[in-house]
């Protein structure tokens, strides 16, 4: 059975520029969360995503945003970068939701860097 | 609130020797409790989790934990210690409205031989 997928690896961007990343889930998993991982903040919780629609949402401006299609693959985007949002993005799919202290596998994750 | 304290930023150990880290959460409810293991530029790779019944639970790699609800505590331990097990280690707490996770800030774990 695949992984978590997630595209691409690496990613350099300019500030003010927008960036989308790819998750592909493991297959019928249904639910897909995103968390950036940063020296200072450590692993913070973005966004879920399940069945297409937005679960819950963690403490982010507007400028992220992420969308779920109907195979389960999910994209994050963010619109006008700034420096601080050079982070690892990491994706997460479980096969379920719901409290139920499902366990999540991550993939490697995005690099992004914004110069 | 919910919240995950690691106290220890950094660990260092001998190879052979026994590891333990720590790991206290803060949660209103029954938690579900996980630890990850991080190697450099990689993602996160799943130890061991508790959901309920046996309080010791064994994981992975040789790795095991035991969750004690009256220290709010969840703590990662390995009789002997390999070279490999040089890595950020996580531990989380799982929200019961999603699959959302709260996590520690991690400890780096060096082996030194």
């Amino acid at each position: 059975k695949a992984g978590v997928t997630q595209t691409p690896r690496y990613l350099i961007k300019t500030r003010g520029q927008q960036v989308t990343l790819s998750c592909s889930p493991i297959s019928g998993h249904r639910s897909v969360s995103w968390y950036q991982q940063t020296p200072g903040q450590g692993l913070q919780f973005l966004f879920e995503y399940f069945s297409e629609t937005q679960r819950n949402k963690g403490n982010f401006p507007g400028r992220f945003s992420g969308r779920q299609f109907s195979n389960s693959r999910s994209e994050m985007n963010v619109s006008t970068l700034e420096l601080g949002d050079s982070a690892l993005y990491l994706c997460a799919s479980s096969w379920t939701t719901g409290g139920t202290g499902t366990e999540a596998f991550f993939g490697q994750g995005t690099r992004l860097t914004v110069v | 609130a919910q919240s995950v304290t690691q106290p220890d930023i950094h660990i260092t150990v001998s190879e052979g020797a026994s590891l333990e880290l720590r790991c206290n959460y803060s949660y209103g409810a029954t938690p579900y409790l996980f630890w990850y293991v991080q190697s450099p530029g990689q993602g996160l790779q799943l130890l061991l989790k508790y959901f309920s019944g046996d309080t010791l639970v064994q994981g992975i790699k040789g790795f095991e934990a035991e969750f004690k609800r009256s220290q709010s505590s969840f703590n990662l331990r390995k009789p002997s210690v390999h070279w490999s097990d040089a890595a950020e280690y996580f531990c989380a707490v799982g929200a019961n409205t999603g699959n959302q996770f709260y996590f520690g800030t991690g400890t780096s774990l060096t082996v030194i031989p």
